[in-house]
């Protein structure tokens, strides 16, 4: 079946440094992948997202990478900052979900960042 | 942020109780989720919307169902409440966009125990 996967449950990074967080798939028709950023206590925020027909997409100072030869995806985050910290998940647009906006989302990578 | 709240916030419970979660919108978006969250699962699919009274099963549907009686309120009832219940429960909306695309906004997240 579906499944989206995280290659590393944690990830710490020393304040200022480039973070990257990676995520693999497994629905090669995947058209839509999105990636949310969730802090301790909240609900998961959205940060961006990626169609299949691009390669890359760029917002403020995050980076969404996608190489669908190998099914892979990863989240770039630029300088990277205390606020910074919280789990993120990647998540694809569900095989068979049609109009309905189904996703599925993998497990999550816990960033931490080191003053 | 979006207009989505959840009620109750938190709420204990025994085995065997049945128990509805309340999901409220203000963005009158056409879809609506409900999630749960466990650790080393990410977040699971139980039900969605589609519009006012029309619901479909997600992932892990069984021992719960849903009512959408009006476009802005979406619940969730555990018809008779098990510890494997026990977990975060996420609300989210969607405006859903022509495929499918489009990201989900989610709820502050309702805690749920189940003794």
């Amino acid at each position: 079946g579906e499944s989206v996967g995280l290659h590393l449950p944690t990830l710490s990074v020393q304040e200022g440094d480039n973070s990257i967080i990676n995520c693999a798939y497994s629905n090669s028709a995947s058209d839509y992948f999105i990636w949310y950023k969730q802090e301790s206590g909240k609900g998961p925020q959205f940060i961006i997202d990626i169609r299949s027909n691009m390669d890359k997409r760029q917002g403020q100072r995050v980076t969404v990478l996608l190489n669908k030869t190998v099914k892979h995806l990863s989240l770039q985050i630029a300088a990277t900052q205390p606020g910074d910290s919280a789990v993120y998940f990647c998540a694809e647009k569900g095989l068979g979900s049609g109009n309905t906006g189904k996703l599925i989302f993998g497990q999550g990578t816990t960033l931490q960042v080191k003053p | 942020d979006a207009g989505i709240t959840q009620s109750p916030r938190h709420k204990v419970t025994e085995t065997g109780t049945p128990v509805t979660l309340r999901c409220h919108q203000t963005e009158n978006h056409r879809y609506m989720y409900w999630y749960r969250q466990d650790p080393g699962h990410g977040l699971r699919l139980i039900h969605y919307s589609y519009g006012v009274k029309d619901t479909d099963k997600g992932e892990v549907s069984d021992g719960y169902s849903v009512s959408r009686s009006k476009t802005e309120d979406f619940l969730l009832t555990l018809e008779s409440a098990t510890s494997s219940q026990t977990s975060v429960y996420f609300c989210a909306i969607s405006a859903g966009l022509a495929g499918g695309i489009g990201e989900q906004y989610f709820g502050p997240g309702t805690r749920l125990t189940v003794t």
